[in-house]
């Protein structure tokens, strides 16, 4: 069974892009959540989507978004981007609500 | 954004040596998760727990949900090289995904 995939695995943009990072989750699972990995923050959650409903978020401006598909394929996207936002985004993927999740290797952005 | 308290924040021990490492948390969790996390990747789930008192094992890993559901404890016994990375922790509550992770802890392991 393929683990999480996420694509790219590495960007660099310039202050003021957009990005868009894609999830492919593990097969079978519905829910997708996103997290921000930085060396000052550590692993901080951004959202949650489940069954293409975002079900929960976390403390980001409004720069920062997300959806997902009718196939749990879930895309986060990132618009006027900071010199802040140069970090690793992670997806992560469950079965179901409290069971633990899997994360995919991540898309490191470097924001220049 | 909010972190568990996680301690040690580094560890250095020689191969063979075991390590412990824990997590608390000033609310409760109705699910505690231990992840292993090396350079550049993703963090790998290594022991998934969900009852209060409850103790696991994953191979040399052995973690446990504390009773107060306020923190967890990771034991590593007969350390090798290969335990080298970070080491989170993980809360969760019921309905949702949400991860609230630990600050980590770094592992190394000397020869």
């Amino acid at each position: 069974k393929a683990g999480v995939t996420q694509t790219p695995r590495y960007l660099i943009k310039t202050r003021g892009q957009q990005v868009t990072l894609s999830c492919s989750p593990i097969s079978g699972h519905r829910s997708v959540s996103w997290y921000q990995q930085t060396p000052g923050q550590g692993l901080q959650f951004l959202f949650e989507y489940f069954s293409e409903t975002q079900r929960n978020k976390g403390n980001f401006p409004g720069r920062f978004s997300g959806r997902q598909f009718s196939n749990s394929r879930s895309e986060m996207n990132v618009s006027t981007l900071e010199l802040g936002d140069s970090a690793l985004y992670l997806c992560a993927s469950s079965l179901a609500a409290g069971l633990g999740a899997f994360f995919g290797q991540g898309t490191r952005l470097t924001v220049v | 954004g909010q972190q568990l308290n996680q301690s040690p924040q580094s560890m250095f021990i020689q191969e063979g040596e075991d390590v412990s490492m824990n997590c608390t948390s000033s609310s409760i969790f109705n699910t505690w998760l231990w992840y292993k996390q090396d350079p550049g990747e993703g963090p790998v789930l290594l022991i998934a727990l969900y009852k209060a008192g409850e103790l696991t094992s994953n191979g040399r890993l052995t973690a446990q949900f504390g009773i107060t559901r306020k923190d967890s404890f990771l034991n590593i016994s007969a350390s090798i090289p290969s335990d080298v990375g970070i080491y989170f922790c993980a809360g969760q509550r019921i309905n949702t995904d949400k991860l609230i992770f630990g600050t980590g802890t770094r592992l190394q392991v000397f020869p």
